[in-house]
């Protein structure tokens, strides 16, 4: 089964400073991968999600992007971080159809 | 659109007791159902999941759901709670194929255990 690597654990970072946050998986190939949300006493938000290399699809205008420069790296990145970017980012993946979203331990981003 | 409703937003059972944790979804097809715990600080952890067959499914840590299609209901239980089973509780649908897009999350229960 595969394994999620996400990094770093915890951020914090001053608003007006950049971002990227990485996100690699092991145990499997041409995944689907996903970059959630999680904002304190709130349900999961889908950020992006991606199909293959270079294939981005956005769900929610932001002030964040995402890409995925090989098959197993996904990344989350933003230009100019906002206060309200704080939050839990939690990677996933789905390595095929009909099985479960797999999920890596997040990134705790406190933007000060 | 579909869409996924936990009532409870926080739930405090003693330990030893039984535990049922409500999920109501919208769905205009098949739903492809699923339950997540997450610790504090951690990812989603998948407890169980249904798409057909028998509508009680048996996932790990000793937890169950019911899949009833008349209520739009996937109910999660547990005969006897654990102290260790205190986290927060993820019921989610989705489509069984055709779309990336993936899951809908509710937006958790929080399960305190008492000793």
């Amino acid at each position: 089964s595969q394994t999620i690597h996400q990094w770093p654990a915890t951020l914090v970072q001053p608003v007006g400073s950049p971002l990227s946050l990485e996100c690699t998986v092991e145990g499997t190939s041409n995944p689907n991968l996903y970059w959630y949300r999680q904002a304190a006493g709130r349900g999961l938000q889908l950020l992006f999600y991606s199909v293959g290399i270079g294939q981005i699809s956005s769900e929610v205008p932001q002030n964040l992007s995402a890409s995925r420069p090989q098959d197993r790296q996904f990344i989350l990145s933003s230009k100019k971080l906002l206060l309200s970017d704080s939050g839990f980012y939690l990677c996933a993946c789905r390595d095929r159809e009909l099985s479960p979203l797999h999920f890596g331990n997040g990134t705790r981003l406190t933007v000060t | 659109a579909q869409s996924v409703t936990q009532p409870d937003i926080h739930i405090t059972v003693s330990e030893g007791a039984s535990l049922e944790l409500r999920c109501n979804y919208s769905y205009g097809a098949t739903p492809y159902l699923f339950w997540y715990v997450q610790s504090p600080g951690q990812g989603l952890q998948l407890l169980l999941k249904y798409f057909s067959g028998d509508t009680l499914v048996q996932g790990i840590k000793g937890f169950e759901a019911e899949f009833k299609r008349s209520q739009s209901s996937f109910n999660l239980r547990k005969p006897s709670v654990h102290w260790s089973d205190a986290a927060e509780y993820f019921c989610a649908v989705g489509p069984y194929s055709g779309s990336a897009r993936q899951l809908t999350f509710g937006s958790g229960t929080q399960l305190t255990v008492l000793p």
